[in-house]
């Protein structure tokens, strides 16, 4: 079965430090891959995805993340943490379903980033 | 531009009365459309998706059920609210490559 892991619940990192998020996900073929960023109170913004090619990806708000089949990982990162980054970041695997009509959605339990003064 | 909208924003209900919410998408025809939960320490949890009109598919029996009366209207409902049901309730469209999912504001909803 398709599974998302986000093993750090909560971070904490200086305004100005670089960052990096993890994310280990388990799925039998070439996965679809997205980081979605919320903020307290609104819904979920996509941030950046991978579907094949270049495995380094770059999204909105200066994030990239880096996709490594070897490593079942698809880690976000960013240089300079700022302090309007501040929210809960979820990844999510997308795994073709429902005989192809839509993409189910399986998401990580999220890793809530703390930035500090 | 693709817009979701989710009304209402935030709802108070005591237990045992019903629900409606809706979610209305602009600005695409025939998305496929989702309802998620968002329950305190319990991640994200997808309850019906919607591959078009009269279209309903459920992912986790419960106490809630929702219609597609329209090509871009989505209904979440109950006839009778659990405290379990409070949450934030999240509406999603699927378009351009590989169905990608966007998401509305949400709705925070307080069963008391």
């Amino acid at each position: 079965a398709q599974s998302v892991t986000q093993p750090d619940i909560h971070i904490t990192v200086s305004e100005g430090a670089s960052l990096e998020l993890r994310c280990n996900y388990s799925y039998g073929a070439t996965p679809y891959l997205f980081w979605y960023v919320q903020s307290p109170g609104q819904g979920l913004q996509l941030l950046l995805k991978y579907f094949s090619g270049d495995t380094l990806v770059q999204g909105i708000k200066g994030f990239e993340a880096e996709f490594k089949r070897s490593q079942s990982s698809f880690n976000l990162r960013k240089p300079s943490v700022h302090w309007s980054d501040a929210a809960e970041y979820f990844c999510a695997v997308g795994a073709p379903n429902y005989g192809g009509a839509t993409n189910k959605l399986i998401f990580g339990t999220g890793t809530l980033l703390a930035v500090q003064p | 531009s693709q817009t979701i909208h989710q009304w209402p924003a935030t709802l108070v209900q005591p237990v045992g009365s019903p629900l409606s919410l809706e979610c209305t998408v602009e600005g695409t025809s025939n998305p496929n459309l989702y309802w998620y939960r968002q329950a305190a320490g319990r991640g994200l949890q997808l309850l019906f998706y919607s591959v078009g009109i009269g279209q309903i598919s459920s992912e986790v029996p419960q106490n809630l059920s929702a219609s597609r009366p329209q090509d871009r209207q989505f209904i979440l409902s109950s006839k009778k609210l659990l405290l379990s049901d409070s949450g934030f309730y999240l509406c999603a469209r699927a378009g351009g490559r590989r169905d990608t999912q966007y998401f509305g504001p949400g709705t925070r909803l307080t069963v008391l």
